[in-house]
């Protein structure tokens, strides 16, 4: 089955206590991305990959850090986590056209975190 | 910079309409809809790009303004299914190519009552 895959789904943990959540994408997708969720303030791109060993800044990268070193994988480091990083978060992928992101991006399923 | 959306949300019975607008202040590359119930992840609905392509589900429809920076998502003859909150994300145009930086609003809630 097509799917993107997030591992936790739950986490609470104590603030600056590393932590990384995993994203995997079984559908050989270029592009990948993360994106945190708050309420009213809609889905926020914290970063994205159009390709291996190729990230870039999207609009909330700060205290997060990302890698890509193979196409299916696309973790999300936090190496000094903090009660504002308290969110839902959605990792995505998506086939690109060319150098042109001219698909449907595929969610999975999402990872609540909290960060006393 | 993140796009507007109105309305913020709106109601609806059954069988009737709804618009959604996106606005940005930047010039677009293109625009892109998903739709999210509670607790789910987003869905996909339509892409359109500028210079008239667009992509999406059939029983959906959208039009991008180019000169106008502004998107609108049509609800045509509602289902129940139709609920949730529906975000646009834009992609800013810079050198004429897509970078794949893409930036949602915050979302419009539609409920649609029997």
């Amino acid at each position: 089955e097509a799917q993107v895959t997030q591992n936790p789904r739950y986490l609470i943990t104590v603030t600056g206590k590393k932590l990384t959540v995993t994203c995997s994408q079984n559908m050989n997708h270029e592009y990948m991305s993360w994106y945190r969720q708050d309420p009213g303030l809609g889905l926020r791109q914290i970063y994205y990959s159009m390709n291996v060993e190729v990230t870039d800044k999207g609009d909330v990268p700060e205290g997060y850090k990302v890698s890509r070193k193979e196409k299916r994988n696309f973790p999300l480091i936090l190496e000094s986590p903090s009660p504002n990083q308290t969110s839902l978060y959605f990792c995505a992928s998506s086939q690109t056209l060319g150098i042109t992101l001219y698909n449907e991006q595929f969610f999975g399923p999402g990872t609540r975190l909290t960060v006393l | 910079q993140q796009p507007v959306q109105s309305p913020q949300a709106v109601i609806l019975r059954e069988g009737e309409d709804a618009v959604i607008n996106c606005s940005s202040s930047k010039a677009l590359y293109s625009v892109h809809w998903y739709r999210q119930k509670h607790g789910e992840a987003p869905i996909f609905l339509m892409i359109l790009l500028k210079g008239g392509e667009q992509k999406g589900h059939d029983k959906i429809s959208a039009s991008f303004n180019e000169k106008k920076q502004q998107s609108s998502l049509y609800l045509t003859a509602s289902q129940l299914s139709y609920s949730g909150t529906y975000f646009c994300g834009t992609e800013i145009q810079a050198g004429g190519t897509s970078y794949g930086k893409l930036t949602f609003g915050q979302g419009t809630i539609l409920t649609v009552h029997p």
